[in-house]
This record gives C-alpha cells, sequence and structure tokens, in this order.
C-alpha cells in the first residue's frame, strides 16, 4: 500500500479559490466513497472538514466541498481567507480493513 | 460531545515497548471503530490501526508484526502497543474515533524514541 498522492503545497490570494488533488487507485480512492479531508494548523490535531468525498460537517463554513472523479479527491476551498493556511490531508479506505493517508499539502494565502 | 485523551510515557528506549491510552469521554466506546493514527515531526500522517468495539482489529501492514491494539470496555478506553521500537518511531500519536477518522480526536501526545 502506498499513501494517496497530493501535492506538497498550494496557495492563492485572499478571495480566490484553491483545488487541492488526492490521488490513489481503484481499490481506494476509486473504489470507494470514504474519502476525508482534514485541516491541520500547526501544533494541532487535525480537523476534519469533509467527510464521505463530499459531506461537510456542522460549523465547517460552506467554502469548503468536497468531489471525486474516478482516482482522484478533490478538495476546493473557495473565498480563501487568512485562517484557511494550514496543512490539508486526505484519507481514503482502502479495503480489506486499511486506511491510508495522503501525504499532505501545505495551503498558503499570499 | 465525545472527547478523546491520549496518555503514556512520552519517552521510550530504542528496542522497548510504546504503550499509550486513549480514554473516550463522553459516549460510549462500545458503538464503534476507534483508531491510531501518528505523524513524525514535519511528515505527514499515518494510519496505525482500529479496533472495533467487539475487538476486531486491523493493522497497517507496514507495522502488523509489531503492533497490538485493545479495548477495555469497563474504562472506556482502548490503547496501543508498539514494540522493538527505534528513532523513526518518533512521532505524536493521536486518537481517533471511526476506521477513516472523523470529527473526534485525541490532542495528540509526543513520544521520542531515544537511550
Amino acid at each position: 500500500q502506498s499513501a494517496l498522492t497530493q501535492p506538497p503545497s498550494a496557495s492563492g490570494s485572499p478571495g480566490q479559490s484553491v483545488t487541492i488533488s488526492c490521488t490513489g487507485t481503484s481499490s481506494d480512492v476509486g473504489g470507494y466513497n470514504y474519502v476525508s479531508w482534514y485541516q491541520q494548523h500547526p501544533g494541532k490535531a487535525p480537523k476534519l472538514v469533509i467527510s464521505e468525498v463530499s459531506k461537510r460537517p456542522s460549523g465547517v463554513p460552506d467554502r469548503f466541498s468536497g468531489s471525486k472523479s474516478g482516482n482522484t479527491a478533490s478538495l476546493t476551498v473557495s473565498g480563501l481567507q487568512a485562517e484557511d493556511e494550514a496543512d490539508y490531508y486526505c484519507s481514503s479506505y482502502a479495503g480489506t480493513d486499511t486506511v491510508l493517508f495522503g501525504g499532505g499539502t501545505r495551503l498558503t494565502v499570499l | 460531545q465525545v472527547q478523546l485523551q491520549e496518555s503514556g510515557p512520552g519517552l521510550v528506549k530504542p528496542s522497548e515497548t510504546l504503550s499509550l491510552t486513549c480514554t473516550v469521554s463522553g459516549g460510549s466506546i462500545s458503538n464503534s471503530y476507534w483508531s491510531w493514527i501518528r505523524q513524525p515531526p514535519g511528515k505527514a500522517l499515518e494510519w496505525i490501526g482500529s479496533i472495533l468495539y467487539t475487538g476486531t482489529t486491523n493493522y497497517n501492514p507496514s507495522l502488523k508484526s509489531r503492533v497490538t491494539i485493545s479495548l477495555d470496555t469497563s474504562k472506556n478506553q482502548f490503547s496501543l502497543k508498539l514494540n522493538s521500537v527505534t528513532a523513526a518511531d518518533t512521532a505524536v500519536y493521536y486518537c481517533a474515533k471511526n476506521r477513516v477518522p472523523g470529527a473526534y480526536w485525541g490532542q495528540g501526545t509526543l513520544v521520542t524514541v531515544s537511550s
């Protein structure tokens, strides 16, 4: 099993939209609708922002949205704000009762 | 509101066993999957394994030979043991609810492997 592939970095100016990808295989991302996204600020525990590909937990701004096409899932952050600057990780159920995480993407708000 | 709290030694010697406990409050441990995840300094999250309330366990294949996850329903706790540790096991260890971790995570605890 290999980690899911994320770009190491992404950036955007305040008010813009940024999309972060998470690429796996048909055995994980492509095979199940159990992709989650987490936001992690320095020194803090990860915070769930998207579950089951596109479900937004209560309290998460609707600026955060998720989608999936084939073996690639995506997280879009619209109307970027300074507080969105953080590391973002994807995870996916990978069959045989295992879970994979992505390598993480550092989002910079310019 | 479910809350999780990790506890255990912050320093473990090489070749010894790392032991951590996660205490769950605000809800019963007897109705879900519970997971351990770790994050080496400056690196990505890594799923270690999960345990269902029935006691069924699943582990990361890369760690399977060294990991044991167990639960104590009487104390509403679940535990992690990782044996034969090396410096590569130095990380912040998190416990979380659900097999694919959801909204409920512990704050994390740093475990350093060093003599």
